[in-house]
């Protein structure tokens, strides 16, 4: 089965600061992985994803992660934090092999932007 | 753009009420999933459709079934609702072959 833990439910940064949100999975095949946007009252959003090649995966908005077997891990990254980035951030996983394309969610992690 | 729609934002029912969420995409998706949302927890899979008429289990199951029968509607029926049922319910659709889904804004759901 798979797993993903996401550390920080809730994290805060000042505008202009860099962004980081931490991804860790478990999973028996090598996976998929995903980073959705969650904006308040709305429905999640697609921010990238990696499937195969290239580990380092840019995605809209300016963000971008970097698949690390090695640490079986997913992080999600940007540079420099604007306002428009408060919201809730999924990890999710699935396994490409699998009927159905399910995907494994974190418990997300929500991040507040101070001026 | 897919436009994944979902019959209400908001919801309100009393306990033992059978309790209908339906979703509809536009875009002729093969799989349709539904999730429930809930702090802390993330998305948890609820079922999943990859055919009109065909369904599968997803993580937690129980208190709940689905109906498929149009390829762009996937209803999701709680039987006999509970106030455990509380809770943000996120419907999505996905090409086979693919793993990127897409979602409905969600409907919250309170059980009194």
């Amino acid at each position: 089965a798979q797993s993903v833990t996401q550390l920080g439910s809730h994290v805060s940064v000042s505008e202009g600061a860099l962004v980081l949100l931490r991804c860790n999975y478990s999973s028996s095949v090598p996976p998929y992985l995903f980073w959705y946007v969650q904006y308040p009252n709305q429905g999640l959003q697609l921010l990238l994803k990696y499937t195969t090649g290239a580990t380092l995966v840019k995605g809209i908005n300016g963000f971008e992660a970097e698949f690390k077997k090695s640490e079986t891990s997913f992080h999600l990254t940007k540079p420099s934090a604007h306002m428009s980035d408060a919201a809730e951030y999924f990890c999710a996983v699935s396994d490409p092999g699998a009927a159905g394309n399910k995907l494994t969610f974190g418990g997300g992690t929500r991040v507040l932007v101070k001026p | 753009d897919v436009k994944v729609t979902q019959s209400s934002r908001y919801l309100v029912k009393r306990t033992g009420e059978k309790v209908f969420l339906e979703c509809v995409q536009d875009m002729d998706h093969e799989n349709m999933f539904w999730y429930r949302q809930d702090p802390g927890l993330g998305l948890r899979l609820i079922y999943f459709s990859y055919d009109v008429k065909m369904k599968e289990k997803g993580d937690i199951p129980e208190g709940y079934s689905v109906s498929r029968e149009k390829k762009e509607r996937f209803s999701l029926i709680l039987e006999s609702a509970s106030t455990n049922q509380t809770s943000m319910y996120l419907c999505a659709s996905s090409w086979p072959g693919t793993d990127t889904q897409y979602f409905g804004p969600g409907t919250r759901l309170t059980v009194l």
